[in-house]
């Protein structure tokens, strides 16, 4: 199993461009998320899933939307991008939410200029 | 949602030292995780608490949860450079999603 995977490993981007981030699974999860990292702040949840078709927004959720069309697949897309959305952005996925462990992705380090 | 602060933000020991972060909240928790991110990698899943007083070792870790379910330490033993890294609590709140310590840094001297 290759577990979560998450593309691409870097990305630059200009202000006010977009991209989306991909995330993908082979565990059979329901449940997958995406975080982002900064410094000092630790892992700030942006949206999350609870199964195909279900999205629901978290802590952090503007400048960013999501979709879950197939149980594997949970991509972030970041809508016009901003200086302040400079990150290190993490996907994972568990079996269920809250208490049970989560499988985190290698992230993306995602730099806006 | 949950609130968890995590202390101390850094901690620099020698090898062979002890090391301890501590986890604190102002409400129960109903369950306490910890995870370790290695420098330049992902968070990697340690442990789950859940029961008050609980305490879970995991060869020179130690995991405890407090008796009143609001607070959680990890103590490491005799540390290693293979412990390096940033460790993080988190707990789930009631809409089951996962809040996240602001983690402690490790830094083990040689």
């Amino acid at each position: 199993n290759a577990g979560v995977t998450q593309t691409p490993k870097f990305q630059v981007l200009k202000t006010g461009q977009s991209m989306t981030l991909q995330c993908a699974q082979d565990m059979n999860h329901e449940y997958m998320s995406w975080y982002r990292q900064d410094p000092g702040m630790g892992l700030r949840l942006i949206h999350y899933s609870v199964g195909a078709g279900i999205t629901d927004q978290g802590e952090v959720p503007n400048g960013y939307n999501v979709s879950r069309s197939t149980t594997e697949d949970f991509p972030l897309r970041l809508l016009s991008a901003a200086p302040s959305q400079t990150s290190v952005y993490f996907c994972a996925s568990s079996y269920y939410p809250g208490g049970n462990e989560q499988f985190f992705g290698p992230g993306t380090r995602l730099t806006v200029l | 949602g949950q609130q968890v602060m995590q202390i101390p933000q850094y901690q620099h020991v020698q090898e062979g030292e002890d090391f301890t972060t501590y986890c604190n909240s102002s409400t129960t928790l109903s369950n306490i995780q910890w995870y370790k991110q290695r420098p330049g990698g992902h968070p990697v899943f340690l442990i789950q608490l859940v029961k008050s007083g609980e305490v879970k070792k995991q060869k020179r870790l130690t995991f405890q949860f407090g008796e009143a379910k609001k607070n959680s330490s990890l103590h490491i033993t005799a540390t290693q450079t293979t412990d390096v890294g940033t460790y993080f609590c988190a707990t789930a709140g009631s809409a089951r999603q996962l809040t996240f310590g602001s983690g402690t840094q490790l830094t083990v001297l040689p």
